[in-house]
């Protein structure tokens, strides 16, 4: 069975760092793509940081660049985060997830379906005083 | 960065069908994802490339797009069925964290 679990979430202070990890099970993480989700309690989902399988590809959202850095480890199949000045407003549930694209031909092209098919059950970072 | 929109909230009777939308201009040019989300759980995918279904997912969740706005519908809705449901889609070919839409939480009479 395909799984990912989320470690390292907890209390901290505004202006603090905090470092989390999701180790995947039945299956090898470096084949994939992987993001990471977050959700602020009671709100919606937001994409904050993803890396390509090869790690080439790096991007995160505009409201964490500069202060989150994505990052894996193959030998331990795990995917990090790592949070630096962390804010209030960093407060979620946030969540690891394979990140898919799966490309098919269509109408004689080739199109890509993009989609994130394994979540891990997440882990809680709460900024506060 | 674009936008997804969803209606907040909707409602439908035990058995009955329903129908959640999502608009957004990057829908023209990227398949829609759907996402269930039943509260203290992950989300789970229900939908990719607008209209797929993957294995597990019972065949009375179905998708379908026009133009800029996908749409999921439940045929049939059970119970279990009451959760947030969230569009999903790429917003430009350089960003690949994509857009969510702000879900519709469905609840089932």
């Amino acid at each position: 069975e395909m799984q990912l679990v989320e470690s390292g979430g907890g209390l901290v202070q505004p202006g603090g760092s905090l470092r989390l990890s999701c180790t995947a099970s039945g299956f090898s993480l470096s084949n994939y793509d992987m993001s990471w989700v977050r959700q602020a309690p009671g709100k919606g989902l937001e994409s904050v940081a993803f890396l390509s399988s090869g790690g080439d590809a790096i991007d995160y959202a505009d409201s964490v660049k500069g202060r989150f850095t994505i990052s894996r480890d193959n030998a331990k199949n795990s995917l990090y985060l790592q949070m630096h000045s962390l804010r209030a407003e960093d407060t979620s549930r946030y969540y690891c997830a394979r990140d898919i694209a799966e490309g098919r031909y269509l109408d004689w092209s080739l199109h890509y379906f993009y989609y994130m098919d394994v979540w891990g059950k997440g882990t809680t970072v709460t900024v506060s005083s | 960065s674009s936008e997804l929109t969803q209606d907040p909230a909707v409602s439908v009777a035990l058995g009955q069908t329903v129908r959640m939308t999502c608009q957004g201009d990057s829908l023209r040019s990227y398949f829609a994802t759907w996402y269930q989300q039943k509260p203290g759980q992950a989300p789970l995918l229900v939908i990719y490339g607008n209209t797929n279904r993957p294995s597990g997912i019972p065949d009375r969740f179905s998708g379908s797009s026009s133009e800029n706005t996908a749409s999921l519908t439940i045929t049939g809705a059970q119970a279990e069925d009451e959760a947030d449901y969230y569009c999903n889609s790429r917003d430009s070919i350089d960003n690949h964290l994509g857009v969510f839409g702000g879900g519709t939480r469905l609840t089932v009479l």
